[in-house]
């Protein structure tokens, strides 16, 4: 497949276990997120939005955190699954326009 | 519903040549961004065209330009290839303007060699 990163940040987690991808930004300016999963040879997929107004927000079995005071977002993963192992991606945008994407967290998954 | 359709899937080419990228979006979208994905810099803009028109650039030097077509497709262009220009290209397709939402998709990328 693709090489997405050869000297991306891991994190592993046990099957089961809730997983807690970080992302910092750096446009204060920034009004959307993003959070992109990339599996080994596909391109990166939506996973879930915040918008600046917001602070979390929910989807399924995720929950993305974002702390302007600090330029802070993160993904959480509940009871992660061998699936969700892939590279995952922040990206920032202002006003929907030139989004930059974080250079990527790799989450390996073992069983 | 088909998805974003990238051309050719891989591609080698020598440094001095230039080489075109084509995407095609998903049926309906009007919008296809391009990004240039290397383990060293991660995913970098590189230009946004909707209906037919060039609305974003990113920090690209001129050899990289794109084009959209009446019926949504793009192309993106690199003349004079560099060794640093080996990438994965990645087309993404929504139906507005700007990366927005759950309507975005990226395409499975076309993998760029320079050699």
């Amino acid at each position: 497949g693709e090489s997405v990163g050869l000297h991306l940040p891991t994190l592993s987690v046990q099957e089961g276990d809730n997983s807690i991808i970080n992302c910092a930004y750096s446009n204060s300016a920034s009004d959307y997120f993003i959070w992109y999963k990339q599996e080994s040879g596909k391109g990166p997929q939506f996973i879930i939005d915040i918008r600046s107004n917001m602070d979390k927000r929910q989807g399924q079995r995720v929950t993305v955190l974002l702390n302007k005071t600090v330029k802070h977002l993160s993904l959480q993963i509940a009871a992660t699954q061998p699936g969700d192992s892939a590279v995952y991606f922040c990206a920032e945008g202002y006003n929907f326009n030139k989004f930059y994407f974080g250079s990527g967290t790799k989450l390996n998954v073992k069983p | 519903k088909a998805g974003v359709t990238q051309t050719p899937r891989y591609l080698i080419k020598t440094r001095g040549q230039q080489v075109t990228l084509s995407c095609s979006p998903i049926s309906g979208h009007r919008s296809v961004s391009w990004y240039q994905q290397t383990p060293g810099q991660g995913l970098q803009f590189l230009f946004e065209y909707f209906s037919e028109t060039q609305r974003n650039k990113g920090n690209f030097p001129g050899r990289f330009s794109g084009r959209q077509f009446s019926n949504s497709r793009s192309e993106m262009n690199v003349s004079t290839l560099e060794l640093g220009d080996s990438a994965l290209y990645l087309c993404a397709s929504s139906l507005g303007f700007g990366l927005q939402s759950t309507e975005a998709f990226f395409g499975q990328g076309t993998r760029l060699t320079v050699v």
